[in-house]
């Protein structure tokens, strides 16, 4: 079964850029079968989808952070990227990663990781 | 996009039923039929319940169901159960490669 597992720093100062990572077990992350995604969660809040690549590293973003954001993806260690530029108090959030699949295009998420906490604060 | 609108918390005793709601747009619930529901206890992984509209993945429960009309879609928890209680988040696609989420609804159960 996939497993995905977040990593970053934790906490992060305001105007700097966040790099979480997300590595994937139990599945190749080279297959074009999947669309591998970040989406956050605002403290006390709902989700917020922040945008997929594809194992080819095409990407798609949220148009609200777009300007911010970039993905990547490293298949020869099975990880995808999420890096988030002049960060504020408002990007604290737990961030996940989650795999949708690509050929039935049935737009959810079938696997998630458990999260990880980006704090902004000096 | 905004977020859909979901209720804030939700409950029931066991072995009763708890319908959640899930309100959005022509641009993304009432527009598509890709609304899926997720089960979440924090800490843990966040797990789908239902995708487009009314389908259950393997090995969840048939206790699961959704529905939709118009713009809104629903979440029928049925025969309720102590571990049911979670986070339940809905989402929908909402075209040209975008995705919302509901603002999550919180179930207890008492």
């Amino acid at each position: 079964q996939v497993q995905l597992q977040e990593s970053g720093p934790g906490l992060v100062k305001p105007s700097q850029t966040v790099s979480l990572t997300c590595t994937v077990s139990g599945g190749s992350i080279n297959s074009r079968a999947y669309y591998w995604t970040w989406i956050r969660q605002h403290p006390g809040k709902g989700l917020e989808w922040i945008g997929y690549i594809y194992y080819s590293g095409n990407t798609y973003y949220n148009p609200s952070l777009k300007s911010r954001v970039t993905l990547s993806v490293d298949t020869s260690k099975n990880q995808f990227s999420l890096k988030l530029t002049s960060v504020t108090a408002a990007d604290t959030a737990i961030y996940y990663c989650a795999r949708e699949d690509s050929y039935s295009r049935s737009y959810f998420f079938d696997f998630w990781g458990r999260g990880t906490l980006v704090t902004v604060s000096s | 996009q905004s977020a859909l609108t979901q209720p804030p918390s939700a409950s029931g005793s066991p072995g009763q039923s708890v319908t959640i709601s899930c309100t959005g747009t022509t641009s993304d619930v009432g527009g598509y039929n890709y609304v899926s529901w997720y089960q979440h206890h924090p800490g843990k992984a966040p797990k789908v319940l239902i995708y487009e509209v009314n389908k259950r993945p393997s090995g969840v429960p048939d206790r699961f169901s959704g529905s939709k009309s118009g713009n809104t879609a629903s979440l029928t928890v049925s025969g309720l159960q102590a571990e049911d209680e979670a986070d339940y988040h809905c989402s929908s696609y909402a075209g040209s490669n975008n995705y919302v989420f509901g603002t999550g609804t919180k179930v207890s159960v008492l």
